[in-house]
């Protein structure tokens, strides 16, 4: 079946710009994961969304970071006025139990944005 | 303030030896321990985890093995073959939260 699928796979903008960044999760997976890798760093958590209940929004780095997840499914982060420091892959995951760190977390190929 | 911690950040090793690759962490109530493999343009793909009530866990070529009291867990790949050449990342997590934490990253050369 389809595994996570991100867009676009590549984003640049210009400094204050604002950029909204898409994942689709693997059908059925009720918990969803955003997460930002910036250069030489490891995978930074962002986001969580699972099933109906009040994401965890514990990581996002500024209140110029949200995100959505429309009807259980697709998810969009949305940064506005955007910064240099902000250019990272952005990564998202789905998974299929309850949601938690312990669960297998299957990743899309994730967002490349670059703040010029 | 990173919690895990891979100090390599990459490894050569020829076709057929044996790769370690290491992974430090700092907070005692991580619980749970996985390794994720990454090749270049695509996203992690999960590879083999351990819970901290075992100390190794093995899968085929991959073993993991886990020191509580060092805070210290080891991937073990046996033997190493040029498809293995990939970035891999170390991940702890604690039961009942709700994200991994992630190593920066080894990026594994299998010379052929």
């Amino acid at each position: 079946g389809a595994g996570v699928s991100q867009s676009p796979s590549n984003k640049v903008t210009e400094k204050g710009k604002d950029v909204e960044l898409r994942c689709d999760p693997i059908s059925g997976h009720t918990a969803l994961y955003w997460y930002r890798q910036s250069l030489g760093q490891g995978l930074e958590f962002l986001i969580y969304f699972q099933g109906n209940s009040a994401p965890d929004k514990s990581g996002l780095p500024s209140d110029r970071f949200s995100a959505e997840r429309t009807g259980g499914s697709v998810s969009t982060l949305t940064i506005q006025r955007t910064q240099q420091e902000d250019s990272a892959v952005y990564l998202c995951a789905s998974s299929s139990l309850a949601g938690g760190g312990t669960d297998t977390q299957y990743f899309g190929p994730g967002t490349r944005l670059t703040v010029l | 303030d990173q919690q895990v911690k891979q100090n390599s950040p990459s490894l050569s090793v020829q076709e057929g030896r044996i790769s370690i690759l290491n992974c430090d962490y700092t907070n005692s109530m991580f619980d749970y321990f996985l390794w994720y493999k990454k090749y270049p343009a695509e996203g992690p793909t999960f590879l083999i985890s351990i819970s901290s009530i075992k100390d190794k866990n093995e899968d085929g070529r991959f073993t993991v093995f886990l020191n509580k009291s060092a805070k210290h867990l080891s991937l073990h790949i046996v033997p190493s073959q040029p498809g293995d050449s990939a970035v891999y990342f170390c991940a702890a997590s604690e039961t009942g939260a709700n994200n991994l934490f992630f190593g920066t990253g080894t990026r594994l050369t299998v010379i052929p």
